[in-house]
């Protein structure tokens, strides 16, 4: 069936950098814009980046740009997520999602997320 | 940036209940608005997109409606699985965004 599995996340000061991975089973990975939401404990819900099928197409949330790279291995099935310069504001539960085919700015598809934090 | 703003936070209602929640945008977002849901401890669900289209799967007591800057989420008749914290998101422009959010809890 449908899943992606994200991990990765952890406890990390202030100013360190982490690398989120998600893996993607049961669809055709490369066909798909792929995407990281997060939401802070007890928060609601911020659209962070998504990427396109091949990876030519990007967009990142202001708050993260610069500081986040989004990337995908469509031979591994795999989103990735590369977190530098990080903040508290960060400390989130990141969940990696896949569109709904068509609509590369809607989330179908989640993962069961990831929790970072970072705190000295 | 388009702002999202939902009514009421919290949504107290017993089974069987009708329930609408309302979402407000900043400025025009056209029909690009989805709902999603979200129980404890979960991923959000998709409900409807193009704020009238029931996802896949989704039982036929959602529905949505709207244009523009005002939007509503209803439940014809509230079940138990559907205690859940609800979120509508317009993909008109970016920043994509979210509302903060309504919880529905048992009266």
């Amino acid at each position: 069936q449908v899943q992606l599995v994200e991990s990765g996340g952890g406890l990390v000061k202030p100013g360190g950098s982490l690398r989120l991975s998600c893996v993607a089973s049961g669809f055709t990975f490369s066909d798909y814009f792929m995407a990281w939401i997060r939401q802070a404990p007890g928060k609601g819900l911020e659209w962070v980046s998504y990427i396109s099928g091949t990876g030519d197409t990007i967009f990142y949330a202001e708050s993260v740009k610069g500081r986040f790279t989004i990337s995908r291995d469509n031979a591994r099935n795999s989103l990735f997520l590369h977190m530098d310069s990080l903040r508290a504001e960060d400390t989130a539960v990141y969940f990696c999602a896949r569109e709904l085919l068509g609509h590369r700015k809607l989330a179908q598809v989640w993962g069961q997320g990831t929790l970072v934090t970072v705190s000295s | 940036d388009f702002q999202m703003t939902q009514s009421p936070s919290t949504l107290s209602a017993s089974v069987g209940d009708r329930v609408t929640i309302t979402c407000r945008a900043s400025r025009s977002v056209g029909i690009w608005v989805a709902w999603y849901q979200q129980r404890p401890g979960k991923a959000p669900k998709l409900l409807i997109y193009e704020a009238s289209t029931l996802a896949s799967g989704v039982p036929s007591r959602f529905s949505g409606g709207g244009l523009h800057t005002e939007f509503t989420l209803t439940i014809s008749s509230l079940q138990p699985d559907d205690f859940a914290t609800y979120y509508c998101q317009q993909y008109n422009g970016f920043p994509l965004s979210f509302g903060q959010g309504t919880k529905v809890e048992i009266k």
